[in-house]
């Protein structure tokens, strides 16, 4: 079936340094892919999508490319501030069907210290 | 944000009593969603829903069930709550075609 897997934290930066979160996907179909961010105590909100390959997610400093040659979906940002500690997970869902659930991968935890 | 309230927002309760989750929506969708998130999981489906009386079973279904009897209310009960079932509940929901789920605040439960 499905499934997502990012890179295990935590991941631990200074403030103003480059952040990458490793994401990749294994999909029988046509996903479209997401990040979403989770501070503590907060439920889940969406980052950024794109829905077929090469197309470029971004919001908040936030960029993701839609890699389908090497099932692929990292996140990056140029320069992380401590308001950026929190939970990131990638997700995939399958285009074909609407209403599908999202699969997740595990998540991973971003620390930013100043 | 999306309208989306879930209740209540943290339970405690124990083993082998009945437990209900709410999940409340003023947007109208058309799809609804229960998550559990537990450590090294990330979130896992549950049941989902794509209209008033219609459920479909997720990933990790087992001990649990779902009624849908409006548009706006998605009832996640626990018939016999075991302490397996302690965990972090999310309510996501989402309308047509291609647009992404959007998630409620949670619900922390712990089964003693």
């Amino acid at each position: 079936g499905d499934s997502v897997t990012q890179m295990e934290g935590p991941v631990t930066l200074s403030e103003e340094a480059f952040l990458t979160i490793n994401c990749t996907y294994t999909a029988t179909g046509y996903p479209s892919l997401f990040w979403y961010v989770q501070y503590p105590g907060e439920g889940l909100q969406l980052l950024l999508k794109a829905t077929k390959a090469d197309d470029k997610g971004s919001n908040k400093g936030f960029e993701a490319t839609y890699r389908k040659e090497t099932t692929s979906f990292h996140l990056e940002k140029g320069s992380v501030q401590v308001s950026d500690s929190a939970v990131y997970f990638c997700a995939l869902s399958d285009r074909a069907q609407a209403g599908t659930a999202l699969i997740f991968g595990k998540g991973t935890t971003l620390s930013v210290s100043s | 944000d999306a309208g989306i309230t879930q209740s209540p927002r943290h339970k405690v309760t124990e083993t082998g009593t009945p437990v209900t989750l709410r999940c409340h929506q003023t947007e109208n969708h058309r799809y609804m969603y229960w998550y559990r998130q537990d450590p090294g999981h990330g979130l896992r489906l549950i049941h989902y829903s794509y209209g008033v009386k219609d459920t479909d079973k997720g990933e990790v279904s087992d001990g649990y069930s779902v009624s849908r009897s409006k548009t706006e209310d998605f009832l996640l009960t626990l018939e016999s709550a075991t302490s397996s079932q302690t965990s972090v509940y999310f309510c996501a929901i989402s309308g047509q075609g291609d647009q992404p789920q959007h998630f409620g605040d949670g619900t922390r439960l712990s089964i003693l």
